[in-house]
């Protein structure tokens, strides 16, 4: 299996600019987890899906931060507009249920200048 | 509400050291227990983790964990550490609400 695959792995944008990430879920899996990753504040979970469908949403900071999945096999995170305290590693994890070990994409570092 | 707490943000060893990395959790009921490992400019990838039965767990390259109910601890082990071990080390815990709660991480550095 490929494992959890997110794209970008790096991305660099300006303030005010629309970002999407991508994630695609291990084949089979059906919770899907967003994480963000910086020094100050540790690994945060920003939102969890189970069966395509947003269960826990509290963790999205604000209004700029938006999250889908359409389908069992893919996901998006959008953050519009973008500020430079967006700046962080952006994690996709998947599991096959809510109670099982989760497994983790690459990341995509997100710089936003 | 769960959470956790990594007491050793920063650890620092030689090569062949012993150690053990300390993880608490704050939840009342049935936990289910979890020590991921991050290596540098990888992702997370999980160790071992604790479901039910012999609190003493084995995980990959040689840690184990022992969780011990009356401490509310899932301390991490390792007898002799290696210059490959250099990572951060993440606890997590997942009791009633099925969503893990991370600790904030302990960096820890081995020296060859």
């Amino acid at each position: 299996d490929a494992g959890v695959i997110q794209s970008p792995r790096h991305e660099v944008t300006e303030m005010g600019q629309e970002v999407t990430l991508r994630c695609k879920p291990i084949s089979g899996h059906n919770s899907l987890f967003w994480y963000r990753q910086t020094m100050m504040r540790g690994l945060e979970l920003l939102i969890y899906f189970n069966n395509n469908v947003p269960i826990d949403d509290s963790g999205m900071p604000e209004d700029r931060f938006s999250a889908k999945m359409p389908n069992a096999s893919f996901s998006t995170l959008k953050i519009q507009p973008s500020e430079p305290r967006d700046s962080a590693v952006y994690f996709c994890a998947s599991s096959t249920g809510t109670l099982d070990t989760q497994y983790f994409g690459p990341g995509t570092r997100l710089t936003v200048l | 509400a769960q959470s956790v707490s990594q007491h050793n943000h920063h650890v620092i060893l030689s090569e062949a050291a012993s150690l053990e990395l300390g993880c608490n959790y704050s939840y009342g009921g049935t936990v289910n227990l979890f020590w991921y490992v991050q290596y540098p400019g990888q992702h997370l990838q999980l160790l071992l983790k604790y479901f039910s039965g012999d609190p003493l767990v084995k995980g990959i390259k040689g840690f184990e964990a022992e969780f011990i109910k009356s401490k509310f601890s899932f301390n991490l082990r390792k007898p002799s550490v290696q210059w490959s071990d250099t990572a951060e080390y993440f606890c997590a815990v997942m009791g009633g609400s099925y969503i893990p709660t991370f600790g904030r991480g302990t960096s820890l550095i081995v020296h060859p």
